[in-house]
């Protein structure tokens, strides 16, 4: 079964950029079948798609964070990341990564979420 | 601001069926299929209802889904305690070019 763990800084400052690593661990980030993503949940609120990637094929990112996300990918480590530039305190949340796993056309694997700080 | 709408807050008596609405545009929920979340406290959100009204392995069949237009339904028949979660309604929208959610409802079992 899939299984997804997320690592991340917990605690950072306005103006610095988000690192968050994804682990996988009962398949390959490789594996071109699967889609793999991240999703957040600010505090007490809904939640609100990042951006998500085929391996080796396309890549697509929310509109209002395009410009901020960096996607990579550690096929070693069997690690997909994300990074976001330039945080504010708007972008405290717990992040989730996420895959489109058993052909059910929606993100039906989730890690269990990272919460991540912003303040000064 | 949510793209798809919800209602905040649903209850029920166990035993009780309940709905939860989702509505949407033209953009998304009229032209793409319907996913719903179930997100009990303090875990992550696991999937329910996916493709408008299929179920995931293991999920009960006591919950189904629907999708008329621009609208969908989430309904859970014989409601249980364990029911007791924030539920959200996922789509993808052709303008965005990603998937939007609601901003979820929270079911409390009386």
């Amino acid at each position: 079964q899939l299984q997804l763990q997320e690592s991340g800084p917990g605690l950072l400052k306005p103006s610095e950029t988000l690192s968050l690593a994804c682990t996988v661990s009962g398949d390959s980030v490789s594996n071109t079948n699967h889609c793999w993503g991240w999703i957040r949940q600010p505090p007490g609120k809904g939640l609100e798609w990042i951006g998500s990637f085929y391996y080796g094929g396309s890549s697509s990112y929310n509109p209002s964070l395009k410009s901020r996300v960096t996607k990579s990918v550690d096929t070693a480590k069997n690690q997909f990341s994300l990074k976001l530039s330039s945080v504010t305190a708007a972008d405290t949340a717990v992040y989730y990564c996420v895959a489109i796993f058993g052909g059910y056309d929606a993100f039906d694997i989730w890690g269990q979420g990272t919460m991540v700080t912003v303040s000064s | 601001q949510p793209v798809l709408t919800q209602p905040p807050s649903a209850s029920g008596t166990p035993g009780q069926r309940v709905t939860i609405s989702c509505s949407g545009s033209n953009s998304n929920i009229e032209v793409n299929t319907v996913n719903w979340y179930q997100q009990l406290p303090g875990t992550a959100p696991k999937l329910l209802i996916y493709s408008n009204n299929l179920r995931p392995s293991g999920v009960p069949e006591r919950f189904s889904g629907s999708k008329s237009g621009t609208s969908a339904s989430l309904a859970i028949s014989g409601l249980q305690s364990e029911d007791e979660a924030d539920y959200y309604c996922a789509s993808w929208d052709d303008s965005l070019d990603g998937p939007v959610f609601g901003g979820g409802t929270k079911l409390t079992v009386l």
